[in-house]
C-alpha cells in the first residue's frame, strides 16, 4: 500500500515540551514539505526538503525544526519557541521539483 | 471531525446538479495548477492538474479550466453526489523553479440530498 503516513493522528504537547511529528512515505519521492493548516487560511509551508541531508525554511519556520536522514522520513518537531501551536499539520511529498504535492492524513497537535 | 476552515465560502447544490467551484490565483508567472479535495480531519487529494499551456483538462467527473488573462481558475464537477461533499482548494505553483506552492483558503461545497 503506497503513500504517505503521518503519526500520531492527534498529538497534545504540555507547556515547555518539544514534539516530534513523523512522516513516512514508500513513494520514492526526492521532496517532502511540512505545512501548517489553521481555520480560514491557506496552507502555510513550515519547512521542505528537496533531497537527503538537505532542507530549507519554508515562510513561518521559526519555533519549529526538522532533519532528512532519509529519503522516506521527514519529522517535524514543534520546539517550546512555538507559542502557537495548536493546528492542523500536514506533510507532503512530491517525485520532484514543480511537480504534483501529494499529502499524508495529517497530524493535530493541541495544547494541554 | 475537525473542521478545515470555519469562515470558508460555501457552495451548495442539490445532488445530482453540476458544481462549479472558483479560485482566483495570485501570480502571474505560475505554469502548474493543481486542485485539492479536503474531508473535514483528513488531508488534501489530489484531484486534478492542468498546465499552463492549456486552458482545459478533464477527468472523471471533473473539468479544470485556466484562464490566464484574468487568472482564474475554475473546477466543474458533473453530477455531484453527496460524496463530493468536502473543501475544495487551488494551489499554483508561483515562480516554476522553486518548491513553493501557493494554496487557496478553499470553497466548502455542501451536497443537498
Amino acid at each position: 500500500d503506497g503513500g504517505i503516513t503521518q503519526s500520531p493522528k492527534y498529538l497534545f504537547r504540555k507547556e515547555g515540551q518539544n514534539v516530534t511529528l513523523s512522516c513516512e512515505q514508500n513513494l520514492n519521492h526526492d521532496a517532502m514539505y511540512w505545512y501548517r493548516q489553521d481555520p480560514g487560511q491557506g496552507l502555510r509551508l513550515i519547512y521542505y526538503s528537496q533531497i537527503v541531508n538537505d532542507f530549507q525554511k519554508g515562510d513561518i519556520a521559526e519555533g519549529y525544526s526538522v532533519s532528512r536522514e532519509k529519503k522516506e522520513s521527514f519529522p517535524l518537531t514543534v520546539t517550546s519557541a512555538q507559542k502557537n501551536p495548536t493546528a492542523f499539520y500536514l506533510c507532503a511529498s512530491s517525485p520532484g521539483q514543480g511537480e504534483t504535492q501529494y499529502f499524508g492524513p495529517g497530524t493535530r497537535l493541541l495544547v494541554l | 471531525g475537525e473542521s478545515v476552515g470555519l469562515h470558508l465560502p460555501t457552495l451548495s447544490v442539490q445532488e445530482g446538479d453540476n458544481s462549479i467551484i472558483n479560485c482566483a490565483y495570485s501570480n502571474s508567472a505560475s505554469d502548474y495548477f493543481i486542485w485539492y479535495k479536503q474531508e473535514s480531519g483528513k488531508g488534501p487529494q489530489f484531484i486534478i492538474d492542468i498546465r499552463s499551456n492549456m486552458d482545459k483538462r478533464q477527468g472523471q467527473r471533473v473539468t479544470v479550466l485556466l484562464n490566464k488573462t484574468v487568472k482564474h481558475l475554475s473546477l466543474q464537477i458533473a453530477a455531484t453526489q453527496p460524496g463530493d461533499s468536502a473543501v475544495y482548494f487551488c494551489a499554483e505553483n508561483g515562480n516554476s523553479g522553486t518548491y513553493k506552492y501557493i494554496f487557496g483558503t478553499g470553497t466548502r461545497l455542501k451536497v443537498l440530498a
